[in-house]
C-alpha cells in the first residue's frame, strides 16, 4: 500500500531532550516536506526537500533540523525542544509532475514538550 | 502573514445543500490546491488548479481561480454528512529557478459541518 508513515505517533517529552520524528514513504517520491499544525494557524511548512541531499527552509524552520540522506526517509530533528514546539506534525511527499506538487500526507505526530 | 486565507472560518449547512469556501492569497502562484482534513488526521488532496486555469471539476467539487483578484473558491455540491471536515487551500510559488516552487503555503482552513 502506498503510504507515508511517521513515528512515533504520540510523544511527550521534556524541554531540552533531543528527539527525532521519522518519516518514510514507499512511493519513490522525490519531494518530501514537514509541517506543523497549530489551532488558528493552519499548517505551516518547516522544511522541504526536493531530492536527496537537497533541503530548504519553509516558513518556520527555527529550532528544527532535517536531513535527506536517502530518498524514502526525511527525519525531523529537534535538538533542544521547547514548549512552543508542542504541536501536531505532518510529513508529506510528492512526485512532482511539471512542477506541480500534489502532496500525500502521513497520519501525524502529536508532540507535547513540557 | 498567511499567504492563503480561507473564508468563512466555519460553515454549517444541511445535507443536500451546497457549500462554498473561499481562499485569498497575496503573491503570484504556480498553482493552488485544496485539501481536506478529518479531525486530527492527515490531509487528503482534493484538487489542484494551475495558475492558467479558471475552473476545474472533480465529482461534486468545483474549483475556480481568479488570479486578478488572487482568490479561489471551492464548491461542494449536494453535500453529505461525510463531507464534514476542515478544508484548506494551499498555494505554490511560481517556478522562478532554484527550489522556491517546492514551498507550499496553507491557509487557516474552513471547518465545514454538514447536518444529516
Amino acid at each position: 500500500e502506498a503510504q507515508v508513515t511517521q513515528n512515533p505517533r504520540y510523544l511527550i517529552t521534556v524541554t531540552g531532550k533531543k528527539l527525532t520524528v521519522t518519516c518514510s514513504q514507499n512511493m519513490n517520491h522525490e519531494y518530501m516536506s514537514w509541517y506543523r499544525q497549530d489551532p488558528g494557524l493552519g499548517l505551516r511548512q518547516i522544511y522541504y526537500s526536493m531530492n536527496v541531499e537537497v533541503t530548504d527552509k519553509g516558513d518556520v524552520p527555527e529550532g528544527y533540523k532535517v536531513s535527506r540522506k536517502e530518498k524514502r526517509n526525511f527525519p525531523l530533528i529537534l535538538e533542544s525542544p521547547s514548549p512552543n514546539q508542542t504541536s501536531l506534525y505532518f510529513c508529506a511527499s510528492s512526485a512532482p509532475y511539471r512542477g506541480l506538487y500534489e502532496q500525500y500526507f502521513g497520519p501525524g505526530t502529536r508532540l507535547t514538550v513540557t | 502573514s498567511q499567504q492563503g486565507e480561507e473564508d468563512p472560518q466555519a460553515l454549517s449547512i444541511q445535507e443536500g445543500e451546497n457549500a462554498t469556501m473561499n481562499c485569498s492569497y497575496k503573491t503570484s502562484i504556480n498553482n493552488l490546491q485544496w485539501y481536506r482534513q478529518n479531525s486530527g488526521r492527515g490531509l487528503v488532496h482534493l484538487i489542484l488548479i494551475r495558475s492558467n486555469e479558471r475552473e476545474k471539476h472533480s465529482g461534486r467539487l468545483r474549483v475556480t481561480l481568479d488570479t486578478s483578484k488572487k482568490s479561489s473558491s471551492l464548491l461542494i455540491t449536494a453535500s453529505r454528512a461525510a463531507d464534514t471536515a476542515s478544508y484548506f487551500c494551499a498555494t505554490a510559488l511560481p517556478n522562478a529557478g532554484g527550489t522556491s516552487y517546492g514551498k507550499l503555503t496553507f491557509g487557516q482552513g474552513t471547518i465545514l459541518t454538514v447536518h444529516p
